[in-house]
């Protein structure tokens, strides 16, 4: 079926410390692909994207590759910021009118 | 970007009553909107998606009796938990999308966190 899968978190870092978040997509077609990110007490903000397959993603410091060999869509940062602490959801969309699948989420927690 | 606003943020309710959340869509108009509920270390499953001045389209497993969807205007859906039960208990969020050209973005509002006791 169509599903989302990401790493189980949570993942705590030290400030400046290296961050991968795993994800991986089964779909039918060519979903686009999607980090939302949800910050303490507020809603999910869309993070970055990539519509075909080779497309980077990047926003705030954070990059995603869509890998259409590999399935996967991985987060990462190279130096990640206590201000970074969030939960982030992979997703990915079919079309513009179908609704978003996501992820389980990943809490994400930096120290200083 | 967009802004939802999603209210109330948090509520408690008795077993038995029905608790409403509303969805607004603050500087936009939206035709579309979806609502979902995630349960703790769970996904956000997607329940319905409510189209203004028409019936909402439910997932399979969801009770359309029990949570009833209405959007009546192009800026404001709302769900209501009819008769709800400790089961029922979860965070509730909805989206609105907006579609620009051939980009289609969603956004999201706050959450409602539902207790029911």
């Amino acid at each position: 079926g169509n599903s989302v899968t990401q790493m189980e978190g949570p993942v705590t870092l030290s400030e400046e410390a290296f961050l991968t978040i795993n994800c991986t997509y089964t779909a039918t077609g060519y979903p686009s692909l999607f980090w939302y990110v949800q910050y303490p007490g507020e809603g999910l903000q869309l993070l970055l994207k990539a519509t075909k397959a080779d497309d980077k993603g990047s926003n705030k410091g954070f990059e995603a590759t869509y890998r259409k060999e590999t399935t996967s869509f991985h987060l990462e940062k190279g130096s990640v910021q206590v201000s970074d602490s969030a939960v982030y959801f992979c997703a990915r969309r079919v079309s513009g009118n179908t609704p978003l699948v996501f992820g389980k989420g990943t809490r994400l927690s930096v120290i200083a | 970007g967009a802004v939802v606003s999603q209210h109330p943020s948090w509520v408690i309710c008795k077993s038995g009553t029905s608790v409403k959340i509303e969805c607004r869509s603050l500087d936009f108009q939206a035709t579309t909107m979806f609502w979902y509920r995630q349960f703790p270390k769970q996904s956000l499953m997607l329940m319905a998606t409510s189209n203004e001045g028409s019936k909402a389209t439910y997932e399979q497993g969801v009770e359309k009796d029990k949570f009833l969807i209405n959007h009546a205007s192009l800026t404001l859906s709302t769900l209501t938990v009819t008769s709800a039960h400790p089961e029922d208990s979860s965070f509730y969020i909805c989206s609105a999308r907006v579609t620009t050209g051939r980009d289609t973005e969603a956004f999201f509002g706050q959450g409602t966190r539902l207790t029911v006791v």
